[in-house]
């Protein structure tokens, strides 16, 4: 069992849908979350950062950390054209010198 | 905040050559940096980590003799690809991490993409 698991895709919704993106992880050590965007031929983009369990929202964005099943999510709302991109989930554990493990990532496309 | 460059952003060279990329933190410093390789539809693949003043530590299967990790500076870490062949063309990312402001994590360049004939 991989310690990230992600699926990869594709995903594609029209414009204005709510996308869900979700991840498990069996290493129960992990203790930050986060979510990057990644759009063609770019590095990726840091989106949303959780520290443990719970809900965190910005803007259009929402990411969920429920430890308890290892299971995170990453909510977009009113999703637009520009959205369209990989999205990749990250974690680390506590004094990892920052290293992340990262799920494979997801390829959304949102049509006009 | 938290902006890393890298550069060139594009390299075509012959095989046998050597390839030079820069990985730089522009408005933080940066203890640590890393090196990832992706492949065309594929996630990222963590190379090498590099701690500024210290040797790089590798990741299983990577050979730190072709890919040369450099942490000269807190905002500099440089990737020598040596001998560079066709099967080394890839996009090469770096990242930077960034402490003591609550996000400790890690800050990507654009990336690197490298073509060897």
């Amino acid at each position: 069992q991989k310690e990230v698991e992600q699926d990869p895709g594709p995903l594609s919704v029209p414009e204005g849908a709510i996308v869900s993106l979700n991840c498990t992880y069996s290493n129960s050590a992990f203790q930050y979350f986060m979510w990057y965007r990644q759009y063609s031929r770019k590095g990726p983009e840091l989106l949303m950062y959780t520290y443990s369990s719970g809900n965190k929202e910005d803007g259009r964005f929402t990411a969920q950390v429920d430890k308890s099943s290892k299971y995170i999510s990453l909510f977009i709302r009113d999703s637009q054209p520009s959205d369209s991109a990989t999205y990749l989930c990250a974690m680390r554990v506590e004094g990892s010198n920052y290293k992340l493990t990262f799920g494979k990532g997801t390829l959304l496309t949102v049509n006009p | 905040g938290a902006v890393v460059s890298q550069h060139p952003s594009r390299v075509i060279c012959k095989s046998g050559t050597s390839v030079k990329i820069e990985c730089r933190s522009l408005d933080f410093q940066a203890t640590t940096m890393f090196w990832y390789r992706q492949f065309p539809k594929q996630s990222l693949m963590l190379m090498a980590t590099s701690n500024e003043g210290s040797k790089a530590t590798y990741e299983q299967g990577v050979e730190k003799d072709k890919f040369l990790i450099n942490h000269a500076s807190l905002t500099l870490s440089t990737l020598t690809v040596t001998s560079a062949h066709p099967e080394d063309s890839s996009f090469y990312i770096c990242s930077a991490s960034r402490a003591g402001l609550g996000r400790e994590t890690q800050y990507f360049g654009p990336g690197t993409r490298l073509l060897v004939l």
